[in-house]
């Protein structure tokens, strides 16, 4: 199975910061990496998709980047609705698996 | 809109089965596949499989092969996913999500049902 490890796990942050959240794969997936964002007692959220794909409806501050084995989601100016756990997820493999999550706090 | 509306919450005694729904609206049922994913009270994200709802095709994650079953009726845009032998472990909020067909490697899942949570205890 394709292993993903998220840094960092957790993450303190201000409302306007820059926020950076890394994947990094044990092996090539291309850009088959996805990101989504989860707030307490909600269901997943899907805000990029094929590594660098905004999903519709996502505000312009979420963007992601990389490929091959290391993948970035850049949040550009935190908002207070941003404060979640964002998960990553590979389908490289037919096995998917997810990273194990960053908490975003204040 | 799109939407999944999964069944409500379940207790179980170890050793039993659980099935769960996900009635699928706002788009054709048959033309995107459905997987589940669990996750345990404080925990990440699990991947259990997928399911085809056009031809019942399904694939599970390896650690349920076994005691997993997803089926669909596609009269009802209904998915279910059933899972035997339950051990408190299993204990979670299982989700389905809709993901593209076929993806091949393209696989997200959006959107979600609002979770069912499941609790296995004796």
């Amino acid at each position: 199975d394709v292993q993903i490890t998220q840094a960092p796990s957790s993450l303190s942050a201000s409302v306007g910061d820059r926020v950076t959240i890394t994947c990094r794969a044990s092996q090539n997936i291309n850009n088959y990496l996805n990101w989504y964002q989860q707030k307490p007692g909600k269901a997943p959220r899907l805000l990029m998709f094929g590594a660098t794909s905004l999903e519709s409806g996502v505000p312009s501050r979420f963007s992601g980047s990389g490929s091959g084995t290391d993948f970035t989601l850049i949040i550009s100016s935190l908002q207070p609705e941003d404060f979640a756990t964002y998960y990553c997820q590979q389908s490289f493999s037919s096995m998917i698996t997810f990273g194990q999550g960053t908490r975003l706090d204040i | 809109q799109v939407q999944l509306e999964q069944s409500g919450a379940e207790v179980k005694k170890p050793g039993a089965s659980v099935k769960i729904s996900c009635k699928a609206s706002g788009y054709t049922f048959t033309s995107y596949d459905i997987s589940w994913v669990r996750q345990a009270t404080g925990q990440g994200l699990e991947w259990m499989g997928w399911m085809h709802p056009d031809n019942d095709n399904a694939g599970y994650a390896q650690d349920f092969q076994g005691r997993i079953t997803m089926t669909r009726n596609t009269s009802i845009n209904t998915a279910y996913l059933e899972l035997s032998g339950l051990t408190p472990e299993d204990t979670a909020v299982y989700y389905c999500a809709r993901t593209p067909p076929f993806c091949g490697g393209d696989c997200y899942f959006s959107p979600w049902g609002q979770g069912t949570r499941v609790t296995v205890s004796s």
